[in-house]
Formats: C-alpha cells, sequence, structure tokens
C-alpha cells in the first residue's frame, strides 16, 4: 500500500476549478511532486517544490501544502487536462521515494 | 535536450531476470546535480518506484523490491540498467527510466523515457 493517499477519480467542469489533493504523514517534512499522464503516455511533471512549474506548464496549474495533505489545483480546467495525476515525495524515512495511487480527472 | 530511451526484451520467462538499460543522450550522466530512476507501471495500475543511482554507484530502492533489484551506471557509455530477479507475472508493467533531481524544493523526476512494456510469461 501507497504512504501517500490520492482520491481514485474527480469530474470537473470545463472552464471551472478543480482541486486533487494527496495525504501522507511524509508531506509534514517533504514537499509533494506532482505528475499528469494521459493514456499511452510517460508522466509529465507539472508542479515541484514549493509551487514550481517547469517550462511549458500553464499557470492554471498550481501547487499548495497544509499539515500532512498536498494539493493540485486546475483554474479553468480545459478538454486537454483529461488525464491520470500523480503525486510523489519521500516516505517516512526520508530515504526512499513514494507515489500516490494516482486520480483521474474527466473534464466535463 | 536531454532525453532518455529504455530497451532490453519485451518478453520474460517467470523465474528469469528482467534486465533494461536507459541510455541519455544531449547531457552527461556524471553530472553532478542528478540521480537517475526506474520507475514501473503494471497495466491498468499506478506508478511505482523502482530505485535510483547516481553517477557514483551509490543506489537507493524500493524496500519491497530491494531483494531482487540491482540498479548500475555506466558512465562510459552514458547508460544505466536495471535487473530484476526471479519475476513473475505480477513484475508485468511499463518501466520507464527518469532523471531524477532533488534540492530545496524537493524531489521530482523530471525527465522520462518514453516507456518500455516488459511481459512475464511463459
Amino acid at each position: 500500500s501507497s504512504e501517500l493517499t490520492q482520491d481514485p477519480a474527480v469530474s470537473v467542469a470545463l472552464g471551472q476549478t478543480v482541486r486533487i489533493t494527496c495525504q501522507g504523514d511524509s508531506l509534514r517534512s517533504y514537499y509533494a511532486t506532482w505528475y499528469q499522464q494521459k493514456p499511452g503516455q510517460a508522466p509529465v511533471l507539472v508542479i515541484y517544490g514549493k509551487n514550481n512549474r517547469p517550462s511549458g506548464i500553464p499557470d492554471r496549474f498550481s501547487g499548495s501544502s497544509s499539515g500532512n495533505t498536498a494539493s493540485l489545483t486546475i483554474t479553468g480546467a480545459q478538454a486537454e487536462d483529461e488525464a491520470g495525476y500523480y503525486c510523489n515525495s519521500r516516505d517516512s524515512s526520508g530515504n526512499h521515494v513514494v507515489f500516490g495511487g494516482g486520480t483521474k480527472v474527466t473534464v466535463l | 535536450q536531454l532525453q532518455l530511451k529504455e530497451s532490453g526484451p519485451g518478453l520474460v520467462k517467470p523465474s528469469e531476470t528482467l534486465s533494461l538499460t536507459c541510455t541519455v543522450s544531449g547531457g552527461s550522466i556524471s553530472s553532478s546535480s542528478y540521480y537517475w530512476g526506474w520507475i514501473r507501471q503494471p497495466p491498468g495500475k499506478g506508478l511505482e518506484w523502482i530505485g535510483i543511482i547516481y553517477y557514483s554507484g551509490s543506489t537507493y530502492y524500493n524496500p519491497s523490491l530491494k531483494s531482487r533489484v540491482t540498479i548500475s551506471v555506466d558512465t562510459s557509455k552514458n547508460q544505466f540498467s536495471l535487473k530484476l530477479s526471479s519475476v513473475t507475472a505480477a513484475d508485468t508493467a511499463v518501466y520507464y527510466c527518469a532523471r531524477h533531481i532533488t534540492g530545496d524544493y524537493g524531489d521530482a523526476f523530471d525527465i522520462w523515457g518514453q516507456g518500455t512494456m516488459v511481459t512475464v510469461s511463459s
């Protein structure tokens, strides 16, 4: 079982805002990183650190954290944002990497 | 532009050893700024971290796989490799290699290979 917990699925109306959460004790000490994965493709890094976006990632993607919960927010969701989203961080020991189970985002 | 590409057999027999290589192009694997890692994804399931290696050879492995996993690096070829022994059908997955960055901002796999499907079957 993963040390990071994500809701399996969430839906959002086109143009609206959706927040995807990732829970785990290690998130009290380490930042969460977020990836987007579309079917048949490799994951793409979308948010890392406190709230950093790699070049090319739209600014509608943002990250935040409070206590043991990290969040990825898509403000003004677009059809192309329909994808799986995974969080990752270190485990409680700090020596290993863990992934959340992933959240499937559907844009209605 | 840095690119990573996985290579290796797409079919492995149960109880045998899975061997994959990741070739890094457009940059040096010997950079002191990065680790290099393997992640897998069984069909229809989520991502699972396998392990990471530094160019010096130091490694960190997923505790659940540690007894079967070896990750090595060949700086002369700009490659790193994965060996997973005693495979079963549960090891059937898409295997990705990726560059791992770490710092005050935390950790991230910022550049990924395209992935390679490995099926364990007799």
